[in-house]
């Protein structure tokens, strides 16, 4: 199983970029990378998925380098809403155990 | 509307009682699973099911038992509950990747929080 490895925790003012790195050295072929935000006493929300490369959304891009070793969240023009818990999530949702690692708490402050 | 229901959301029980969380999905997902989440811990996998009838081991599945008899439900069972098993419960859905409508994206509940004294 693919474990990653993300900050604890990060503290960004309003209106900046924010990018979490998260480190996944035992990346599968097949893993997807996919990325959760989480409020406090709620379950998890889909952000984004990638797998190689970058994707772009509506709320959030997504950078995976040429070896997939590791992923970049990156969040522009954060507000005090986007203070929550990000999870990066490597595998193949429906397939396999999908680890969850300790997420990253991001404080955003005005 | 799509969603996961889990229930109850809050529960206060006793060493030993037993007990059932039941999760139910209407989005005729495949797979299912249960996570539980403590502080300092994120989020474990207790189990899963990629279909009906076929339930695996996640990474904490001592003290639980699941079962898969339908397709929308799967219930976490605590036979014997103990004070270790204080937390907040999570299950979650999600197409299988062979069913073509997979996304990546897993559909969670709103948690249960159990108490066990």
């Amino acid at each position: 199983l693919a474990k990653t490895t993300q900050p604890i925790s990060m503290d960004s003012y309003e209106g900046q970029e924010v990018n979490i790195t998260c480190s996944h050295n035992n990346i599968a072929t097949n893993d997807y990378i996919t990325w959760y935000q989480q409020f406090p006493s709620q379950g998890p929300r889909f952000i984004i998925q990638g797998y190689k490369t970058k994707v772009t959304n509506e709320v959030a891009s997504l950078f995976i380098p040429a070896d997939r070793k590791s992923s970049t969240l990156s969040l522009p023009r954060v507000s005090l809403s986007d203070t929550a818990v990000y999870y990066c999530l490597v595998g193949l949702s429906g397939n396999t155990p999908l680890v969850f690692g300790k997420g990253t708490r991001l404080s955003v402050i005005a | 509307e799509a969603q996961v229901t889990q229930n109850p959301r809050y529960l206060i029980t006793v060493t030993g009682k037993k007990l059932t969380v039941t999760c139910s999905q209407n989005m005729n997902h495949e797979y299912m699973s249960w996570y539980r989440q403590d502080p300092g811990l994120g989020l474990r996998q207790i189990y899963y099911s990629m279909n009906v009838e076929v339930t695996d081991k996640g990474d904490v599945p001592e003290g639980y038992k699941v079962s898969r008899k339908e397709k929308r439900n799967f219930p976490l069972i605590l036979e014997s509950p103990s004070p270790n098993q204080t937390s907040l419960y999570f299950c979650a859905s999600s197409f299988s990747p062979s069913s073509g409508k997979n996304t990546g994206e897993l559909f969670f509940g709103e948690g249960s929080r159990l108490t066990v004294l």
